[in-house]
């Protein structure tokens, strides 16, 4: 059974880098899946961040491009998530999510259990 | 504003059938497939329906989904108390080049 394990710092300063990461057990983080970050801001909906894959491609939010960098380490069956220059409307519920294939047809199958950062100084 | 447009709140009795619609535009239902996904108070989504009507394993028969052109609704029959939670649909955008949700929608089992 997949589980992915959020982690991180639970506060962050307005202006600074929120870091996280995900841990993901029960399975190789270098299958044919695409891995995800989340997030939901409080009592708001969900907003994709990006995602990777093992071999370092990425896609972004287009509306966080800008301030958005997610990475993946192999040896530690990981990925990272990087939002610079956050603010208060990053306080938010992150999620990291696996993205699975199935008929050409990709979906969210495994989630962690998320985590709050609250930017605040 | 989400890209997929959701009504924020539905609601039913034990034992109805419930729809929650999900508007979305060429470029992501439109050209792609929808999922959707139960958010119960307090804890992480979880898949409910893939490739617009296909269940994973474990998620009852009561759910069903469907897609037409750019829009795609979520059916849910015999509605139990345990169905209360938020629903959200989502869908590759391929403008956007990336996933797109739709703002949830809140489903009371009054």
């Amino acid at each position: 059974q997949v589980q992915l394990q959020e982690s991180g710092p639970g506060l962050v300063k307005p202006s600074g880098t929120l870091s996280l990461t995900c841990a993901v057990s029960g399975g190789s983080i270098s299958s044919g899946n695409w891995w995800s970050w989340v997030r939901q801001s409080p009592g708001k909906g969900l907003e994709w961040i990006g995602e990777i894959y093992h071999s370092g491609s990425t896609n972004y939010n287009v509306s966080l491009k800008s301030r958005v960098s997610i990475s993946v380490d192999k040896s530690k069956n990981q990925f990272s998530l990087k939002l610079s220059s956050v603010t208060a409307a990053d306080t938010a519920v992150y999620y990291c999510a696996r993205g699975s294939i199935a008929a050409q047809v990709y979906y969210f199958d495994y989630w962690g259990q998320g985590t709050l950062v609250t930017v605040s100084s | 504003q989400s890209v997929l447009t959701q009504p924020p709140s539905a609601s039913g009795t034990p034992g109805q059938r419930v729809t929650i619609s999900c508007s979305g535009s060429s470029s992501s239902i439109g050209s792609n497939a929808v999922n959707w996904y139960q958010q119960l108070p307090g804890t992480a989504p979880k898949l409910l329906i893939y490739s617009n009507n296909q269940r994973p394993s474990g998620v009852p028969d009561r759910f069903s989904g469907s897609k037409s052109g750019t829009s795609a609704s979520l059916a849910i029959s015999g509605l139990q108390s345990e169905d209360e939670a938020d629903y959200y649909c989502a869908a590759w955008d391929d403008s956007l080049n990336g996933w797109v949700f739709g703002g949830g929608t809140k489903l009371t089992v009054l």
